[in-house]
């Protein structure tokens, strides 16, 4: 079946960067992109932009430039979304998401925690 | 780009109706038909209830459904369920921005 399974929990210092994955299965990878979404504690889905899973082309959101950065293998049909600087408040739960062309995300990974704290 | 507009709770007691709304502008909602509706359980990733405004992916129940008039998007559960306690959220297509979603809805049932 089509799913999205993403590495586990990360707790991580100030001004370290984490690295998540996203690996696709029961699908042809590069058919549909993938978006990713942020969830703060207590907070709402908020999302970080997408990666075109043909080109490689990534569209940040505004608030998710310059330290953010979404990457492809496509040889192991995995997403990767890497976070440099990291800040308390990057402590979230990070989703990767397969679209259905706009903005349907009909697929979610289980979610990757990570914690940011010294 | 702001959020959608969502009310922050509604409740509904098993067997009612409820309706969630979701607000944005003629830049997003209004102008085009990509609005989606997510469920989300605690701890749990969402699920995509309705994806086109209306549409459900398959397996997802005929009691949800959803609408448009306008600016406004919404999502009706009939025939609510203990289950269908959980977070609602939309979003919608909004050039420039891409996708942008609402602040969430709790729905609790009494």
């Amino acid at each position: 079946q089509v799913q999205l399974v993403q590495s586990g929990s990360e707790l991580k210092e100030p001004g370290a960067s984490v690295k998540v994955s996203c690996k696709a299965s029961g699908y042809t990878f590069t058919h549909y992109s993938i978006n990713w979404v942020r969830q703060a504690p207590g907070q709402g889905l908020e999302w970080m932009g997408w990666i075109s899973t043909n080109t490689g082309n990534p569209t940040y959101a505004q608030g998710f430039t310059g330290r953010f950065v979404f990457s492809l293998d496509t040889s192991v049909s995995t997403a990767y979304l890497q976070i440099s600087s990291l800040k308390t408040e990057d402590t979230a739960v990070y989703y990767c998401a397969r679209d259905l062309g706009i903005g349907q995300l009909i697929t979610w990974g289980q979610g990757t925690l990570v914690t940011v704290s010294s | 780009q702001s959020a959608l507009t969502q009310p922050a709770s509604v409740s509904g007691s098993p067997g009612q109706s409820i309706t969630i709304s979701c607000t944005g502008t003629s830049s997003d909602v209004g102008a085009y038909n990509y609005v989606s509706w997510y469920q989300q359980h605690p701890g749990k990733a969402p699920k995509l209830l309705i994806y086109d405004v209306s549409n459900r992916p398959s397996g997802v129940s005929n009691r949800f459904s959803g609408s448009k008039s306008g600016n406004t998007a919404s999502l009706t559960i009939s025939g609510l369920q203990a289950e269908d306690e959980a977070d609602y959220y939309c979003n919608s297509y909004a050039p420039g921005t891409t996708l942008v979603f609402g602040g969430g809805t709790k729905l609790t049932v009494l």
